[in-house]
């Protein structure tokens, strides 16, 4: 069974650093990318950058470049999405998910997400 | 890039009911490249729809996808009462890789 399984819920200051994880297992994590998907309070969802577990190829959305860095280990099948310096405005509810490949162009798994609240 | 526009912004519904639910994209895509997914409170999205029109593993048969061009279609034939969630459409763009979700549409009871 595939499964994609987040770190647990942070509460920072702003300025700190933070880095989050995403756990692939029933699959072969170096074959696919995941993706990180961002959504604020009551908003909706914002796509934030994809990396292929293979060989860290990563691309961002122009909106999150030079603000996070998506990375993966693939020795523990584990992916990451890091902060230097938080602000207040990160504060939301961060998703990975994995791609389904094949030609689906689309998300077929997702974490239960991870809430990050940045206090001032 | 591509701009997704979804409407309508919130649809009340009875169970038993069909739903229409519209996505409209900025300019002509291939239709390989949208999805759509469900969201309930406090739960992550999960995928309904690939290529416009595929479902995805274990998803309900009253579910289908339809459209081409600018515009695309989510209908749920008959609404079960765990069909009352938030729909989000999505596109992927290949120059450069990008994908954008639309602003989603609240199904309410």
């Amino acid at each position: 069974e595939v499964q994609v399984v987040q770190s647990g819920a942070e509460v920072k200051k702003a300025g700190e650093p933070l880095k989050i994880s995403c756990e692939g297992s029933g699959y072969r994590f170096g074959s696919y990318w995941i993706g990180w998907v961002r959504q604020m309070p009551g908003k909706g969802l914002e796509w934030m950058g994809i990396i292929y577990a293979g060989d860290s190829d990563t691309t961002y959305s122009p909106s999150f470049q030079g603000q996070v860095t998506i990375s993966v280990d693939k020795s523990t099948n584990i992916a990451y999405l890091q902060w230097s310096s938080l602000k207040a405005s990160d504060t939301a509810i961060y998703y990975c998910a994995r791609h389904g490949g094949g030609g689906t162009y689309s998300f077929d798994h997702w974490g239960q997400g991870t809430l990050v609240t940045v206090s001032s | 890039e591509i701009m997704l526009t979804q409407s309508p912004g919130s649809l009340s519904l009875s169970p038993g009911e069909r739903a229409t639910l519209s996505c409209r994209a900025s300019q002509s895509v291939f239709s390989t490249y949208v999805a759509w997914y469900q969201q309930k409170p406090g739960q992550a999205p999960r995928l309904l729809i690939y290529g416009a029109s595929n479902r995805a593993t274990d998803i309900p048969d009253r579910f289908s996808g339809s459209g081409s061009g600018t515009d695309f279609t989510l209908t749920i034939s008959r609404l079960e009462p765990e069909d009352f969630a938030v729909y989000y459409c999505q596109h992927y763009g290949s120059s450069p890789p990008m994908y954008t979700f639309g602003l989603g549409t609240k199904l309410e009871i």
